[in-house]
């Protein structure tokens, strides 16, 4: 059985800084892929970032990187230059190759962005 | 082009109801799953649709069922409603491929009374 762990049930970030939201995962698949989501107030999943288990390098999308520790299992987001509107829900998910296309997702990180 | 929709936007039950909850998903897309997120939870997987026929279900109980139209919209059916079972209902849409990109609509938010 896939688990994903987010231990950071807040955070908060001043504007323009950097911040680095934990996700650490289990699985004893070989083959998976990693996701991140934001989740803003209206409850939509917002698509970020992938990284596949096979990926030599991190996952980059503007903004946000993907810091992959694979023998670690993390798979860590780091979001540049924080914006008020990047205060949301955050969610780590995973996907195994022979699981079909079921995410399993971590309890989240509540992201706040102050001025 | 017109990403996933979903539809109520919120809805009020009582217990011991039963609730129909619909889902188009976004052009081209031929799966469709749902998932359930109670109230500071993660979205918890229920059950994957493709070709009008559930392929892959999550752990939850028989009460929980669905169906899939020839159009590839959805729907999520509960019987006797629990106090426990409201949160806000997420469907998502895909490619039936592995790796296609998940798309999730805004959700339908149960409250059970």
């Amino acid at each position: 059985a896939q688990k994903i762990t987010q231990t950071q049930p807040g955070m908060f970030v001043q504007e323009k800084e950097a911040v680095t939201l934990d996700c650490t995962y289990d699985t004893s698949d070989p083959s998976y892929g990693l996701f991140w989501y934001k989740q803003p107030s209206s409850g939509e999943m917002i698509f970020l970032i992938y990284q596949g288990s096979y990926d030599q390098q991190n996952a980059t999308e503007g903004r946000y990187s993907l810091n992959f520790q694979k023998a670690r299992k993390s798979a860590n987001l780091v979001i540049s230059a924080s914006q008020l509107g990047d205060s949301a829900m955050y969610f780590c998910a995973m996907r195994l190759t022979g699981g079909g296309n079921k995410l399993t997702f971590g309890t989240g990180t509540q992201l706040k962005v102050e001025l | 082009d017109a990403g996933v929709t979903q539809s109520p936007t919120h809805l009020i039950k009582t217990r011991g109801q039963q609730v129909t909850l619909r889902c188009s998903p976004k052009s081209g897309h031929d799966t469709v799953s749902w998932y359930q997120q109670a109230l500071g939870q993660g979205p918890q997987f229920i059950f994957q649709y493709y070709e009008e026929e559930e392929r892959q279900r999550g752990n939850f109980p028989d009460r929980f069922s669905g169906h899939q139209f020839p159009n590839y919209s959805s729907e999520l059916n509960v019987n006797a409603l629990l106090l426990g079972d409201s949160a806000l209902y997420l469907c998502a849409s895909s490619l039936a491929s592995w790796g296609s990109e998940q798309f999730f609509g805004p959700g339908t938010r149960l409250t059970v009374l």
